[in-house]
Formats: structure tokens, C-alpha cells, sequence
């Protein structure tokens, strides 16, 4: 069975402050791991990291992937208070199809203090 | 630029009643499917879809059923609703091995 496991599942911070969010994973024919946010309602995409040790980046968000470790971690550096969200990593395996969905991790509360 | 459209967005059921939530997407993917997101849980895989005319079981199936009716459409029904199905419903679709996109939600509780 597949696994993903977030951690911390909840972490406060304040304003201007970098934060670093971890996800390990167990899957059967890896294929990806996938960075979500969910603020109020529906989860919107990230990142989408496949190859090891290459680092996906966007503004002050950032995100990398160990395939031999078996974890990634999501960078954000100088949170504002719009960064408080769920934080949602989910992983995809290879299978014949080509979609049998992800599976989530349990998701990291991450709350922004002024 | 709807994306995917869930409805409703929310719902009271009494404990033995049944409703259908109704999804569809407009950027003409292959794949779709049926989350449900509970407390402390984060999203666990009911149904899916990875082409029209094809149903499969995720990690939580039971008391549900699917109906894909097009490509462009996925339902999720509920026979008899429980207490224990009291949750927020996603649907989402997808290329194969590409991003999913999600539906904003159906708040379901069942009393």
C-alpha cells in the first residue's frame, strides 16, 4: 500500500520567516510526487517533481525531491500571511493505465503570523 | 475557463437517503475522480475514471457508487447515506500523469 507521511502537520510562524515542509513516501513504482495548496477550498498545483535532485522553483516557493531517500521538502522563504494554507504532498505511481490517482499525505497547517 | 463543476456545494442528508453529486470538466481529460476529504485525513481516493467506459475502486469504495457518462462527466452516488460519510467530496481529472485539477467541493453531512 502506498504511504505519504507530512511533516509537521501544523507549524506557526511569523511574518518574514522561512519555512520548511518534509514529505517522505513509500510507493510501488514511484512515478511523481506533487506539491498542492489548499487555502479555502479546492486544493491548486505546485509543483510536479520527477527526477531526483532537481529543484522546481517559483517566487519564493521552492521544492526537491529524493528518490534514493525517498522524501522531498517544500521551500517557502520570507512567508507572507497569503501563504497560510494546507499544504498538501501527494505521490503518483506508474501504472498501466496512467491514472490511478495520488495518494495524499495527511497535509501540513502551516499558519502565518503578522 | 470553467474547469471542473461540482454540485451541489453543499448538502444536508438524513442517515438512509440517497443522493447523486454530479462533476464535469471542460478540458477534455481522459481521467477523473472522486475524493473525499475528512479532518486530520487529507484526501483519500473513492472512485475512478481513467477513460470513458472505465470504473475502477480506490482506497475507500465502500457505500458508493460511480457512473462515468461521458467524457465529460463523473457522478458519485450515495445509496444510503451514513453518518460516517459526512465529508467534504472533490472531484478532480487529469491527463495521464499529468497535474489534477479540482472541483471547489461538495460539503455533504449526514445526520
Amino acid at each position: 500500500e502506498d504511504k505519504v507521511v507530512q511533516s509537521p502537520l501544523s507549524l506557526v510562524v511569523h511574518e518574514g520567516d522561512t519555512v520548511t515542509l518534509n514529505c517522505s513516501y513509500e510507493v510501488t513504482n514511484f512515478r511523481s510526487l506533487l506539491w498542492y495548496k489548499q487555502e479555502k477550498k479546492a486544493p491548486t498545483f505546485l509543483f510536479m517533481l520527477t527526477s531526483s535532485g532537481i529543484e522546481k522553483k517559483s517566487g519564493r516557493l521552492s521544492s526537491i525531491l529524493d528518490k534514493k531517500e525517498l522524501f522531498s521538502i517544500l521551500n517557502i522563504t520570507a512567508t507572507q500571511t497569503g501563504d497560510s494554507a494546507i499544504y498538501l504532498c501527494a505521490v503518483e505511481a506508474m501504472s498501466g493505465g496512467g491514472a490511478d490517482g495520488l495518494t495524499f499525505g495527511k497535509g501540513t497547517h502551516l499558519i502565518i503570523q503578522p | 475557463n470553467a474547469g471542473v463543476t461540482q454540485t451541489p456545494k453543499f448538502q444536508v442528508l438524513k442517515t438512509g437517503q440517497s443522493m447523486t453529486l454530479q462533476c464535469a470538466q471542460d478540458m477534455n481529460h481522459n481521467s477523473m475522480y472522486w475524493y473525499r476529504q475528512d479532518p486530520g485525513m487529507g484526501l483519500r481516493l473513492i472512485y475512478y475514471s481513467a477513460s470513458e467506459g472505465t470504473t475502477d475502486k480506490g482506497e475507500v469504495p465502500n457505500g458508493y457508487n460511480v457512473s462515468r457518462l461521458n467524457k465529460r462527466e463523473f457522478s458519485l452516488r450515495l445509496e444510503s447515506a451514513a453518518p460516517s460519510q459526512t465529508s467534504v467530496y472533490f472531484c478532480a481529472s487529469s491527463r495521464a500523469y499529468e497535474k489534477l485539477f479540482f472541483g471547489s467541493g461538495t460539503q455533504l453531512s449526514v445526520l
